[in-house]
């Protein structure tokens, strides 16, 4: 079945420690997002990216990074400047972006800080 | 820049009794996407119905439609006869000046009772 594969699913974080959110899709879509979201709130942009080995911020891109080497796979990277990582991450991806179509979620990861 | 407003932080509604959570939004672009997703309690993001900004017709998926009043700014999803499935999480959300970009809404948190 396709889908996106989001792992992993819980996620604890160090203080000064930076930590790696998998996102691989299977879709052959060409977009791929990276969400998050706090407990009461919607869904904020963290980065996306259109093709391969580019990626473009959102409105939350401060304290994350991004790489996108392969079509399928989308990783981001808590780093230790994100000093409220506290959130449930979300993945998405679509076949292009030259048009309005729905994203295709992974089932999210839940990272906390010990 | 986008912004999306759900005014209904919790509904409740009967089972099979039809039900409108409310949506409106805000942008200059004269092109734009308009979506419902539904997140359970698990967490995923499940897209449920679109609407274009240029369609002459509300949308409808099955149990789901999309009251369109574009003058109003508004993007309504009614769900006709409600199951206790369909309690959950319903997020609005919009996309408008490339790149598919989500801008969500906070959310409605829908509960069906017997």
């Amino acid at each position: 079945d396709g889908g996106i594969t989001q792992s992993p699913k819980y996620l604890f974080r160090k203080e000064g420690q930076n930590v790696t959110l998998s996102c691989e899709q299977n879709l052959n879509h060409d977009a791929m997002y990276w969400y998050r979201q706090d407990p009461g709130q919607g869904l904020r942009l963290i980065y996306y990216s259109q093709i391969v080995n580019d990626f473009q911020k959102g409105d939350i891109a401060e304290g994350y990074s991004v790489s996108r080497e392969k079509k399928e796979s989308f990783p981001l990277t808590v780093t230790s400047a994100q000093k409220n990582p506290t959130a449930f991450y979300l993945c998405a991806s679509s076949p292009r972006t030259d048009s309005y179509q729905p994203q295709h979620f992974g089932d999210g990861t839940r990272l906390s800080i010990l | 820049a986008q912004k999306i407003t759900q005014t209904q932080p919790g509904m409740f509604v009967q089972e099979k009794e039809a039900v409108t959570l409310d949506c409106t939004y805000d942008t200059s672009d004269p092109s734009y996407g308009l979506f419902w997703y539904k997140q359970p309690s698990s967490g995923e993001m499940i897209f449920l119905i679109y609407q274009g900004s240029y369609d002459q017709q509300n949308a409808t998926e099955g149990r789901y439609s999309l009251n369109f009043q574009k003058a109003r700014k508004s993007a309504n999803l009614v769900i006709s006869a409600s199951q206790l499935g369909d309690s959950a999480m319903y997020f609005c959300a919009m996309s408008a000046g490339g790149g598919n970009k989500l801008t969500f809404g906070t959310g409605t948190q829908l509960k069906v009772e017997l």
